[in-house]
């Protein structure tokens, strides 16, 4: 069985940065495999934050940003505000099928 | 603007079934697939697998036990999902989500989100 693993929690200053990874027991992960990041907040439904490793919606902040590191895929997030505080959960493609990450819960404090 | 309303909570008896819907609004509802996707509560999200709304095939996650199936009615822009033998680990919200992009080839991100639907089974 498949497993996409992701930091449980990671806490980040205000106007600090950090970067959460999503990794795959196949493998290194790679652009084939499509990494999507998306952002939940309490009571919400989820939304699509990155997709296609890189690619940015028109409501994505500049100050987030999707890549490839060390056979990961990576979601960095560069000065961050209290508002960014959030569950993050990458999605990745496999032939056909996808699976979700377990989800980072990131804490702003 | 796309939207998707999903229909309200449901209560169900174990072993029973459910359909939940999912209705499409405010863009053309055979040039997106339907993602399904659930959250137990307290867990994260979890993939069902996805409907094609021009063929209507579905493609179910890997794992799947068979009791899921998705459907359409394409003359009111609406996807459905049928859950049978309900388990108590079946409750949970379940989202469906507008695949944007080539969802047969895993290059689609799912935007818009439906706002949830509840489904509760008590033993």
């Amino acid at each position: 069985q498949t497993v996409v693993t992701q930091e449980p929690s990671l806490t980040v200053s205000p106007g600090g940065t950090v970067t959460l990874t999503c990794a795959s027991s196949t493998g290194a992960v790679t652009s084939g495999y499509h990494p999507h990041w998306y952002q939940q907040k309490p009571g919400q439904a989820p939304r699509s934050f990155i997709y296609d490793t890189v690619r940015k919606h028109s409501w994505t902040p500049d100050r987030l940003s999707g890549s490839l590191h060390g056979g990961k895929a990576a979601l960095t997030l560069s000065g961050a505000l209290p508002e960014d505080e959030a569950d993050y959960y990458c999605l990745l493609y496999y032939n056909g099928s996808r699976i979700f990450g377990g989800g980072t819960k990131l804490t702003v404090l | 603007q796309a939207h998707l309303v999903q229909s309200e909570s449901e209560l169900r008896e174990s072993g029973a079934s459910v359909k939940i819907s999912c209705k499409a609004s405010g863009y053309s509802f055979s040039s997106n697939g339907i993602n399904w996707v659930r959250q137990a509560p307290g867990h994260g999200l979890e993939w069902l697998g996805w409907i094609n709304t021009i063929t209507g095939n579905p493609t179910y996650a890997q794992g799947s036990t068979g009791r899921f199936v998705f459907s359409l009615d394409t003359s009111v822009s609406a996807a459905y999902l049928e859950i049978n033998g309900l388990q108590a680990e079946d409750s949970a919200i379940y989202y469906c989500a507008r695949g944007v992009g080539f969802c047969s080839d895993g290059n689609c991100y799912l935007d818009p989100w439906g706002q949830g639907s509840l489904v509760t089974v008590s033993s």
